[in-house]
């Protein structure tokens, strides 16, 4: 049972457009998303995070949503940069606990 | 700070053989988590401690995986016996809190092929 989905297993975008990478959940008890970013041979690495209580969190270029009653949250990347070229994997705690993680989904900015 | 230290970074080991992976946590921290990732699945809670006390293992897919922390500096995770479907890789983080308010920091991982 895969409590949190990232049914995107890829996205390909142009350079200094938008990129939208998508995440849902089913388990009501989270209170707590973070997105994390990976690159080949690397650990991920920590993104941006909200909680439930707030519908948006803004940090530079990335941008999280959270959709409660939709059970989706999504990372706007504006404008896209080579470098963001990595795979995303969105995350979710109940209270404070542990970690439930998406499948990822693979983002490619091209030049 | 040197970060999470894995070890191996890459491990080729055959179908019975005893695996073990070790995992230096990031000094301070109290939380120490073991992950898998696959394709199919994702990044897969194993296990996770709390002042070298394992508090949740209930992501051990099967007896054959066991964790270990013997003191605040070290943790293993053995597979005995290995089988080809626990190829994937293993990744160990440490956090300061539970309360994940800035993540889990990720060591690079070790790459499992088992044949």
């Amino acid at each position: 049972d895969q409590q949190v989905k990232q049914n995107s297993p890829s996205l390909s975008v142009q350079e200094g457009r938008i990129s939208i990478l998508n995440c849902d959940y089913t388990n009501s008890m989270f209170d707590y998303f973070l997105w994390y970013k990976k690159y080949p041979a690397e650990g991920p690495t920590f993104l941006i995070s909200i909680s439930s209580i707030k519908d948006k969190n803004e940090d530079g270029r990335f941008t999280v949503f959270l959709n409660k009653s939709a059970k989706h949250l999504s990372l706007h990347i504006v404008p896209s940069q080579p470098g963001d070229s990595a795979v995303y994997f969105c995350a979710a705690s109940p209270s404070g606990s542990r970690l439930t993680f998406g499948e990822g989904t693979q983002l490619t900015v091209n030049p | 700070d040197a970060g999470v230290i894995q070890s191996p970074r890459h491990e080729v080991t055959e179908m019975g053989q005893e695996v073990t992976l070790r995992c230096k946590p990031i000094s301070g921290h109290d939380y120490l988590f073991w992950y898998r990732q696959t394709m199919m699945r994702g990044l897969e809670l194993l296990i996770y401690f709390n002042n070298n006390v394992p508090i949740d293992d209930s992501g051990m897919p099967e007896d054959r995986f066991s964790a270990k922390m013997p003191n605040a500096s070290f943790s293993t995770l053995k597979i005995q016996p290995s089988e080809p479907r626990d190829s994937a890789v293993y990744f160990c983080a440490s956090s300061l809190t539970e309360k994940y308010l800035r993540g889990q920091y990720f060591g690079p991982g070790t790459r499992l092929t088992v044949t």
